[in-house]
């Protein structure tokens, strides 16, 4: 089983529909990152969490720390968030220095 | 503006070859990672260097080496003893929060 997983797999929306991406991780954490990779394939990292909830312009994460759970939440989506998703967790401090595990990533289709 | 540049974007190698990627950072940041991306798969850590003239394997380093010789600079050689070496390769580094480069995509024929 992977330490990290993502649901689901692939997601099509209509424009304008609320839209959630859940992640799932089974090791300890010092922090947990939301990445967008675009088909050019670069990534930009979205959020980066250790606890409670962060927003930015129409993207909102969360984390559950107790429960090993994430949410990455996109509001009105548009046409040029679709994207491949990538949640990433960062090992408790002071094991495999920075090093991050991956999840297998959301493909996020959003029509017109 | 600061970030990560990888080069070339696409590179095309006979199998038997070496090639080296190239990555360099203007960010000041010491620590410096190489990942490989396979379709459906999620990305995988190759080698990992905290400082200058230090590096240390990931979960799939075999058929591939790395240098850091200076801080700028973290080039990735893919050997010909990397059995399946068509991927996306990522380049990323450290600071406050990760920054990555837009990659460079190798095809093997």
């Amino acid at each position: 089983k992977n330490e990290v997983e993502q649901s689901p797999q692939n997601l099509t929306a209509q424009e304008g529909e609320f839209i959630t991406i859940n992640c799932s991780y089974s090791v300890g954490i010092s922090a947990l990152h939301w990445l967008q990779q675009h088909p050019g394939g670069g990534i930009v990292s979205l959020f980066m969490l250790s606890s409670g909830k962060k927003k930015h312009g129409r993207l909102i994460a969360t984390i559950n720390i107790q429960e090993k759970h994430s949410s990455l939440h996109i509001t009105a989506s548009h046409p040029r968030d679709s994207a491949v998703y990538i949640c990433a967790v960062t090992p408790v401090l002071g094991t495999s220095y920075g090093k991050l595990t991956f999840g297998q990533g959301t493909i996020l289709t959003v029509h017109p | 503006d600061g970030g990560i540049t990888q080069s070339p974007k696409y590179l095309f190698r006979k199998e038997g070859q070496n090639v080296t990627l190239s990555c360099e950072q203007n960010l000041n940041h010491d620590a410096m990672y190489w990942y490989r991306q396979d379709p459906g798969q999620g990305l995988r850590l190759i080698y990992y260097s905290q400082i200058v003239n230090d590096f240390q394997k990931g979960d799939i380093a075999e058929g591939y080496s790395v240098s850091r010789e200076k801080k700028e600079s973290f080039p990735l050689t893919v050997t010909s003893a990397q059995k399946n070496p068509t991927a996306f390769y990522l380049c990323a580094s450290l600071g406050y929060g990760y920054t990555f480069g837009s990659g460079t995509r190798l095809t093997v024929v």
